[in-house]
């Protein structure tokens, strides 16, 4: 079965400063992997998303995530953090296939202090 | 809005009564999951439809619990005899069976079993 780790529950930046959320899967096939984003009171959201091609995918708001199969990682990163980045932050993975489902991490709480 | 909606936002309920939730997906969607988050986790996936047929169902899916999507439209999470430990929000979600993974989360329906 397929699962992500989150390496931190909790992380607190000053604004300005920069971000690196840590994530791993365990699948040794091909997966598709994502960030999902949840601002205080709001529904997840998609941030953004690597199926193939180049490593290093670029989402909204500046936030961009590395693949690196070797290292089964896909860390989060954002060179200069704002106020209103603070949320949680699921890192999830799907397996390439039409009948799979998103299994989730735990996830990440960022807090940016102004 | 043209979003996922869920209702009720929230449950209160007693040990052992049944709850129904409510989704509402966005039209074009021919894909609805259902997802539970407890406190400190990531969502965890319950079961999902493509159309009327539910073609997975996790194991985390006891026996008081059944979904349905009659129609394709709407869906409903029903739990009988509801215990402590399903206190939980439960999420419901939409895509197009192309966008894989690309889901779009409604806001939740917390469930609180007193």
């Amino acid at each position: 079965a397929q699962s992500v780790s989150q390496h931190n529950h909790h992380v607190i930046l000053s604004e300005a400063a920069s971000l690196e959320l840590g994530c791993n899967y365990s699948y040794g096939g091909t997966v598709n992997l994502f960030w999902y984003v949840q601002y205080p009171g709001q529904h997840l959201q998609l941030l953004l998303k690597y199926f193939s091609g180049d490593p290093l995918v670029k989402g909204i708001k500046g936030f961009e995530a590395e693949f690196i199969k070797s290292k089964f990682s896909f860390n989060l990163r954002k060179p200069s953090v704002q106020w209103s980045d603070t949320a949680e932050y699921f890192c999830a993975v799907i397996l390439n296939s039409g009948y799979s489902t998103l299994t989730f991490g735990k996830g990440t709480m960022l807090l940016v202090s102004p | 809005d043209t979003g996922v909606s869920q209702d009720p936002r929230h449950k209160i309920t007693k040990r052992g009564q049944n709850v129904t939730f409510r989704c509402d997906p966005i039209s074009e969607h021919n894909r609805l999951y259902w997802y539970r988050q407890t406190l400190g986790q990531g969502p965890e996936f319950l079961t999902y439809f493509q159309n009327e047929a539910q073609l997975e169902k996790s194991r985390l899916l006891s026996d008081r619990f059944s979904a349905e999507r009659p129609k394709g439209s709407f869906s409903t999470l029903e739990i009988q005899r509801t215990e402590q430990g399903d206190s939980a929000m439960y999420l419901c979600a939409s895509s197009l069976d192309r966008e894989l993974g690309g889901y779009t989360f409604g806001s939740g329906t917390r469930l609180t079993v007193v």
